[in-house]
């Protein structure tokens, strides 16, 4: 079965901290791996990650794919509280399937 | 360009009743997905209409039922609610359908959050 890991599953760190959130996937047929960061309600698209070795990057958000180890990592530096979120991993497979989601890791940045 | 559009947003029902949950993608786009959200399982596909057609569906039970209009909007009906299915329903939309030549991803809704009593 087609399954996405995420660590921690939750995490509290101070403003200014960087962290690093995990996603380890098995799953047949990868074709991409997703993040995204839901606040409230709505998931929102952070990165897509199709190449390993390749670092995308968003301001203080970056994010790079090992397809050898089937993980990825999402890195956050100098964390704000705004970066208070559940952090959504997931993996899109080829053919005519759906996406396969990690439970997710709640991060909280306190003052 | 306005996002996904999902009503209600919060519904309250008892068990055994049924409930529609009505999601309209943004403009333009013909691929639908619902997802379960539950603090303990994440998040659970359900189904995915493309121009609709079912294209994909979860391991859901049939109470779980869904269809697309020809507007792309898509609803989705559980009939005899379980305390269970207590959930926030997400839906998500993208241009094209899961498949191969699949690039684009999904945008989501801000989701119904439907409580069973």
């Amino acid at each position: 079965e087609d399954k996405v890991v995420q660590s921690p599953l939750s995490l509290v760190v101070h403003e200014g901290d960087t962290v690093t959130l995990n996603c380890s996937y098995e799953v047949t047929n990868f074709r991409s791996l997703l993040w995204y960061k839901q606040e409230k309600k709505a998931p929102t698209f952070l990165f897509m990650l199709t190449s390993s070795g390749i670092e995308k990057k968003s301001g203080r958000l970056s994010s790079i794919l090992d397809k050898k180890e089937l993980f990825s990592i999402l890195n956050i530096t100098a964390t704000q509280t705004g970066d208070s979120a559940v952090y959504l991993c997931a993996v899109l497979r080829s053919g005519n399937t759906p996406l396969v989601f990690g439970k997710g890791t709640r991060l909280s940045v306190i003052a | 360009k306005a996002g996904v559009t999902q009503t209600p947003r919060y519904l309250i029902k008892t068990r055994g009743q049924q409930v529609t949950l009505s999601c309209s993608p943004i403009s333009g786009h013909r691929s639908v997905s619902w997802y379960q959200q539950t603090p303990g399982q994440g998040l659970q596909f359900l189904f995915e209409y493309f121009s609709e057609t079912q294209r994909n569906k979860g391991n859901f039970p049939g109470r779980f039922s869904g269809r697309q209009f020809s507007n792309s909007r898509s609803e989705m009906n559980v009939s005899t609610l379980e305390l269970g299915d207590s959930a926030l329903y997400l839906c998500a939309s993208s241009f094209g359908p899961a498949g191969p030549a699949r690039t684009d991803t999904q945008y989501f809704g801000p989701g119904t959050r439907l409580t069973v009593l």
